[in-house]
């Protein structure tokens, strides 16, 4: 079965500090690795795509990671400001149709003075 | 330029109502989806339209039709609304009928259902 399993479940970190999340997937075959951001009371927002050969791709405070050969993938926000409170999803998009989205859980992350 | 819109943003029902969930894309996108997302699970697809005037079944279609109204507007309708379909609906778009670029989210609908 199609999995995505993100950890932590929720993180509390001070402002200015940095984090990484992690992602691990057994969708297979494999297409492209998404991330989302989730503020609360919205719906999620791309913040990287990438596909099975980028190993990085950045989005201004946000690196994420993939390493397709383990199927782990991470999330590292440099510098966290108090609005990259949110869930943060992982989503795998496995080959074949437009359906084949497999979303994880997500980690709820806490930015605090 | 508004993206997706998703209306009502909230409603209550009671247990054997029916409703229409309505969503609308101005970006000219293919194809549309149906989320639901419950505490401690991820985004389930309902329902998809790869392009205007098909619609296929996810992976929790039960108690939901669909309809594309054109290539702008996905409705999901709830015949006779029960307490399970409690939950935040997401109407999504995307580019391309394979989704390979990033969908674009409404900002859900929270239903509750009494």
């Amino acid at each position: 079965k199609n999995q995505v399993e993100q950890s932590p479940q929720s993180l509390i970190i001070l402002e200015g500090k940095n984090c990484t999340l992690q992602c691990n997937y057994t969708v297979s075959p494999f297409s492209n690795l998404r991330w989302y951001k989730q503020d609360t009371g919205r719906g999620p927002v791309s913040l990287t795509i990438m596909t099975f050969s980028e190993n990085t791709k950045s989005n201004g405070r946000y690196t994420a990671t993939l390493d397709a050969d383990t199927k782990q993938s991470s999330l590292h926000i440099t510098a966290s400001q108090l609005s990259d409170s949110a869930s943060y999803i992982c989503v795998v998009r496995g080959g074949g149709t437009a359906s084949k989205l497999t979303f994880g859980t997500g980690t709820r992350l806490q930015v605090t003075l | 330029n508004a993206g997706v819109t998703q209306t009502p943003k909230f409603q209550v029902l009671k247990t054997g109502q029916s409703m229409t969930l309505q969503c609308a894309q101005d970006m000219n996108h293919n194809s549309m989806y149906w989320y639901r997302q419950d505490p401690g699970m991820g985004l389930r697809l309902i329902y998809y339209s790869a392009s205007e005037g098909t619609t296929d079944k996810g992976e929790v279609p039960n108690g939901y039709n669909v309809s594309r109204l054109n290539k702008r507007e996905f409705s999901l309708r709830l015949e006779s609304a029960a307490p399970s379909q409690t939950s935040v609906y997401f109407c999504a778009s995307s580019g391309t009928g394979q989704g390979e670029y990033g969908y674009t989210f409404g900002s859900g609908t929270r239903l509750t259902v009494v």
